[in-house]
């Protein structure tokens, strides 16, 4: 298994403002991963996230609003960047590990945007 | 496209009812098959998974069966307990443009079992 922790828990920010969020793993990892849930909805994978390369965006996401770091093989941070309502969600980071490539999830940081 | 679709809750029962949560799935390919389950403040967890027709994933009485014929993977328990309360994920996985493989989930349904 894996220990992910991410910062903050939860936070409510104004329109306009941005957030980043922190993911760190309790050991090396080479893939990972940010998702975002919003309300009533299922998650959605926002980019993956490889260590010393630029971090892959799905279709509907792109750089300038969600930039990710991932400056080594443990941690990653995902900005959210002026910030709207609708961006209001959980977001949550998950690492790939094992032999089965299972995905592990930390858990989340709920965001509300006022 | 790839999606999944599952019952949505919320669901109420009885300790010691018998649970069954509909899943099913499009998708291009052969995709591997999970549930999810997300206990109150706790992150996602891995339940159950299975990689191919006919395989029968189960962990801690809960099983589900890869019936490709019906493109479905529902989840069931014969005995639910309160512990069981929780938020329960059908997700499939898919290749990502950047060469790995994604989780593709279904909304969610939210149980709870009562004493």
């Amino acid at each position: 298994s894996a220990v992910i922790s991410q910062k903050p828990s939860r936070d409510i920010c104004q329109r306009g403002t941005s957030l980043t969020i922190q993911c760190q793993v309790d050991s090396q990892v080479t893939m990972m991963f940010w998702y975002r849930q919003q309300p009533g909805q299922s998650l959605t994978l926002i980019a993956t996230a490889n260590q010393g390369s630029e971090a892959t965006y799905e279709s509907g996401f792109v750089i300038d609003k969600f930039p990710i770091s991932r400056p080594n093989l443990t941690f990653s941070t995902l900005t959210v960047s002026n910030m709207s309502p609708e961006d209001s969600s959980i977001y949550l980071c998950s690492v790939e590990r094992g032999a089965n490539n299972e995905q592990f999830f930390g858990p989340g940081t709920r965001l509300t945007v006022l | 496209g790839n999606s999944v679709t599952q019952m949505e809750g919320p669901v109420t029962l009885s300790e010691e009812a018998f649970l069954t949560i509909n899943c099913t799935y499009t998708a291009t390919g052969y995709p591997s098959l999970f549930w999810y389950v997300q206990y109150p403040g706790e992150g996602l967890q891995l339940l159950l998974k299975a990689t191919k027709a006919d395989d029968k994933g189960s962990n801690k009485g809960f099983e589900a069966t890869y019936r490709k014929e019906t493109t479905s993977f529902h989840l069931e328990k014969g005995s639910v307990q309160v512990s069981d309360s929780a938020v329960y994920f059908c997700a499939l996985t898919v290749g990502t443009q950047g060469g790995s493989e994604k989780l593709v989930f279904g909304k969610g349904m939210k149980l709870t079992v009562n004493p």
